[in-house]
């Protein structure tokens, strides 16, 4: 059983510039959180989606946009990349219906913006 | 805006010593306590969920504890493991399931063999 993934391993972009992440969930998930993790911080969350649509969004700009398939995989879009955009990207997927609901984390993303 | 602390921010151990954390959070409307760890190059990986005020949970040699009252939690390591050596991630959620998580900055645990 695949756990969950995410593409690419890492990313270099310039200020300015758009970026896509990709997530799979854990088999049998339906729900897909994303966070961003800075440098000696813990994640914080972004946002989470659930049956296609966001659920519930962190304290984060529009910039950070998301969108759920309905195979339950998700994607991560920010446009207008800052230098402070820099960090590890983490997408978690849970079952909501499972109660008290265990996120099961990737590996996550490192984007760095130059 | 919820605020998690963990102390001590990081901790540096023998082998074989036994350790403990500690996870302080707003007691106010809360719904689970998650902890997780976090090896170097890995995903985040959950040890323990906790809802109820009181509860205990161990897995091998990690434990850990629940206050919802006072809003903290305890993890606790017996005989430490250079294996052991990672983040511990302590994350409160609140009002019902399948809301954020909210981590703290977690505590970094060294073992040395």
């Amino acid at each position: 059983d695949a756990g969950v993934t995410q593409s690419p391993t890492h990313l270099i972009k310039t200020r300015g510039q758009q970026v896509t992440l990709r997530c799979s969930p854990k088999s049998g998930h339906d729900t897909v959180s994303w966070y961003q993790q800075a440098l000696g911080q813990g994640p914080q969350f972004i946002f989470q989606y659930y049956e296609e649509e966001e659920r519930q969004r962190g304290n984060f700009p529009d910039r950070f946009s998301g969108h759920q398939f309905p195979n339950y995989s998700s994607e991560l879009n920010v446009n207008a990349l800052l230098l402070g955009d820099s960090a590890l990207y983490l997408c978690a997927s849970s079952d909501i219906l499972a109660g008290f609901d265990t996120q099961y984390f990737g590996p996550g993303t490192r984007l760095t913006v130059l | 805006i919820l605020n998690v602390e963990q102390s001590p921010q990081s901790l540096h151990v023998q082998e074989g010593d036994s350790t403990n954390f500690t996870c302080s959070f707003p007691s106010s409307n809360f719904y689970a306590l998650h902890w997780y760890r976090w090896e170097t190059a890995k995903s985040p990986e959950a040890l323990f969920v906790m809802t109820l005020n009181g509860d205990e949970k161990k897995k091998g040699r990690i434990s850990a504890t629940l206050n919802t009252k006072e809003g903290y939690s305890y993890l606790y390591i017996k005989g430490s493991q250079p294996e052991d050596s990672a983040t511990y991630l302590c994350a409160p959620s609140h009002n019902q399931a399948g809301t954020a998580l909210i981590f703290g900055k977690g505590t970094t645990l060294s073992v040395s063999s």
